[in-house]
């Protein structure tokens, strides 16, 4: 069974400019989670997606947002980069039910200069 | 608000130590995770425990649920070099509102083991 995939694993843009990630949940989860790692913060939630519709969505600003596909596939996308935003962003996959198991992604880094 | 504490921060240790590695909140969690992380890697899920008191064994790893569902250790018995990363407790919500698809983590401990 294949894990959950991002694409693509390293990304390096400049400020101003605006990224898109992308996650391929495994196959039979509907729910979809991103988040942002750095060192000085650690896991930080952005939003969840499940059937295409965000549930719920974390405290940052609205340069920062997402999508879901109907075949689960989900998208972020950053605009306006900052250099704070440089981070590793990693996607989490979960059936979506009462289970709060998630599985990650190798995870995007992202470098803004 | 939720949030996990985790103890200590940082873990140096000499191949075929024991060590233990806390994680303790004020909230009661329904469930809490245990994740391990390589550098530039996502992290992996180890266990899931879920009901107060729970010991889980993995190995030379056991884990273990609090009584009242606020706290959660992992020990390790023997480490080996090979189980060297960051060692990240996890649980589901957070501040207010749904807890849809959202964990909480810990601050992590990085845990080297050295030959």
């Amino acid at each position: 069974k294949a894990g959950v995939t991002q694409t693509p694993r390293y990304l390096i843009k400049t400020r101003g400019q605006q990224v898109t990630l992308s996650c391929s949940p495994i196959s039979g989860h509907r729910s979809v989670s991103w988040y942002q790692q750095t060192p000085g913060q650690g896991l930080q939630f952005l939003f969840e997606y499940f059937s295409e519709t965000q549930r719920n969505k974390g405290n940052f600003p609205g340069r920062f947002s997402g999508r879901q596909f109907s075949n689960s596939r989900s998208e972020m996308n950053v605009s306006t980069l900052e250099l704070g935003d440089s981070a590793l962003y990693l996607c989490a996959s979960s059936l979506g039910g009462t289970s709060a198991e998630a599985f990650f992604g190798q995870g995007t880094r992202l470098t803004v200069v | 608000t939720q949030l996990l504490e985790q103890s200590p921060q940082f873990l140096s240790i000499q191949e075929g130590e024991n060590l233990t590695v806390y994680c303790n909140s004020s909230s009661v969690f329904s469930s809490l995770q245990w994740y391990r992380q390589e550098p530039g890697e996502g992290p992996v899920l180890l266990v899931t425990v879920v009901t107060g008191g729970e010991v889980k064994k993995l190995k030379r790893l056991t884990f273990q649920f609090g009584d009242a569902r606020k706290d959660s250790s992992l020990h390790i018995t023997a480490a080996q070099p090979g189980d060297t990363g960051l060692y990240l407790c996890a649980g589901p919500g957070g501040a207010g509102g749904t807890s849809y698809g959202k964990l909480t983590f810990g601050q992590g401990t990085i845990l080297t083991v050295h030959p």
